[in-house]
């Protein structure tokens, strides 16, 4: 089946840096999505995107989907405490049985103040 | 507000038993969802509903069950066949199958006494 593959597995930043976590697939996906997860708490959505090329942004995260569709990036600027938390991307196959919606792993952001 | 609300937060489960968990929607969504959450793992789908009265099997759907009576609501019971039953259980629910934005709720963690 589809598998996305998400890094990296965890990172450990101070604050006021930047930070990019990226996913990748040998399959295509119509749509990206990021989520963040605090403990104990359910993936808020972050950002979605739906074009090949596409860059948006949310205030300090940015994600791009890959030209080739089969890949999308997210990056945080100025990291700050609050940021901590479990990264997800999730990526939607709109030809799945039930969309299809493929989720990373996670990325574990620590930061240190 | 609208939004998906899970409960209870916390749920123990005796030997044997079975439990359920409530998922409620306001959001006039018509997909919902059920995922296991391990420590360090990924989101793994147990069942998901596309419309009242349907409801298909995941990836691991072994030792559980679900209805789908309202549109509103879509409980998960954890049946005294699923032999490792403690983990994060988390709802989530979408506007259009097909494209799969899911939205999701608090969660419900699920121990073993």
């Amino acid at each position: 089946g589809q598998q996305l593959n998400q890094s990296p597995q965890s990172m450990f930043i101070q604050e006021g840096e930047d930070v990019s976590m990226n996913c990748t697939s040998s399959s295509i996906f119509n749509t990206w999505l990021w989520y963040k997860q605090d403990p104990g708490e359910g993936p808020v959505l972050l950002i979605a995107l739906y074009k090949a090329g596409e860059l948006t942004s949310n205030g300090r995260l940015t994600a791009q989907f890959g030209i080739t569709r089969k890949d999308s990036f997210l990056n945080i600027s100025a990291s700050i405490p609050s940021d901590v938390g479990i990264y997800f991307c999730a990526g939607v196959n709109y030809g799945g049985s039930q969309g299809n919606l493929i989720f990373g792993k996670g990325t574990k952001l620590s930061v240190k103040p | 507000d609208g939004g998906i609300t899970q409960s209870p937060k916390y749920l123990f489960r005796k030997e044997g038993q079975n439990v359920t968990l409530s998922c409620e929607q306001n959001l006039n969504h018509d997909a919902m969802y059920w995922y296991r959450q391990d420590p360090g793992q990924g989101l793994r789908l147990i069942y998901y509903s596309q419309i009242v009265n349907d409801f298909q099997k995941g990836d691991i759907a072994e030792g559980y069950s679900v209805s789908r009576e309202k549109k509103e609501s879509f409980p998960l019971t954890v049946t005294s066949a699923q032999k490792n039953p403690t983990a994060f259980y988390l709802c989530a629910s979408s506007k259009d199958p097909a494209k799969n934005i899911q939205y999701f709720g608090a969660g419900t963690r699920l121990s073993v006494l």
